[in-house]
């Protein structure tokens, strides 16, 4: 059962555009959330994260939404970069009293090229 | 620099040996993490210690094994019972102190043959 889902394999923005990348997840218990860059071959680096008694949060070019009700974050990169093309993950956590922040369900990954 | 080292990046064994990963951190983090990639899927958690001395099967634990007898150092063994272990591995560790992402290493891809 997949409980992190991004249902968009790949995405194609031209340079200087907004990238919007989703992702759904099922499990009601997850209560933190993140996004991950990576590069083929390499380890995933951070990008942002929000907590789930948050709707919001933004870091420079990166926001990332959360819609608790829908079971729906959604990661915005603007204006994007030809740089950011690589593939970007959401991940969600279960907080069971701190200690499980780095216990992550991944999804499956959207390809984001942008193009000059 | 503080970070998480995998070594080696690229190993290839035969089917049917057993294989040792290597992950270290110098991060002071007490909790640490394998996970498996396969190719048009997420990252899948295999094993993970929060302290050293002790550790909890993840998602996928069958057919790997591990130790933490020491803080800095997390080993994954693939061993032979594991049907499909041609994949990208990668290590990753948290820090207990307050809300923080994990910090993944640059992996290793093991290719069995």
């Amino acid at each position: 059962d997949q409980q992190v889902k991004q249902n968009s394999p790949s995405l194609s923005v031209q340079e200087g555009r907004i990238s919007i990348l989703n992702c759904d997840y099922t499990n009601s218990m997850f209560d933190y959330f993140l996004w991950y860059k990576k590069y083929p071959a390499e380890g995933p680096t951070f990008l942002i994260s929000i907590s789930s008694i948050k709707d919001k949060n933004e870091d420079g070019r990166f926001t990332v939404f959360l819609n608790k009700s829908a079971k729906h974050l959604s990661l915005h990169i603007v204006p994007s970069q030809p740089g950011d093309s690589a593939v970007y993950f959401c991940a969600a956590s279960r907080n069971a009293g701190g200690t499980s922040y780095g216990k992550l369900t991944f999804g499956q990954g959207t390809i984001l090229t942008v193009h000059p | 620099d503080g970070g998480i080292t995998q070594s080696p990046k690229y190993l290839f064994r035969k089917e049917g040996q057993n294989v040792t990963l290597s992950c270290e951190q110098n991060l002071n983090h007490d909790a640490m993490y394998w996970y498996r990639q396969d190719p048009g899927q997420g990252l899948r958690l295999i094993y993970y210690s929060q302290i050293v001395n002790d550790f909890q099967k993840g998602d996928i634990a069958e057919g790997y094994s591990v130790s933490r007898e020491k803080k800095e150092s997390f080993p994954l063994t693939v061993t032979s019972a594991q049907k499909n272990p041609t994949a990208f591995y990668l290590c990753a560790s948290t820090s207990p102190f307050g809300v923080t992402e994990a910090f993944f290493g640059q992996g290793t891809r093991l290719t069995v043959v």
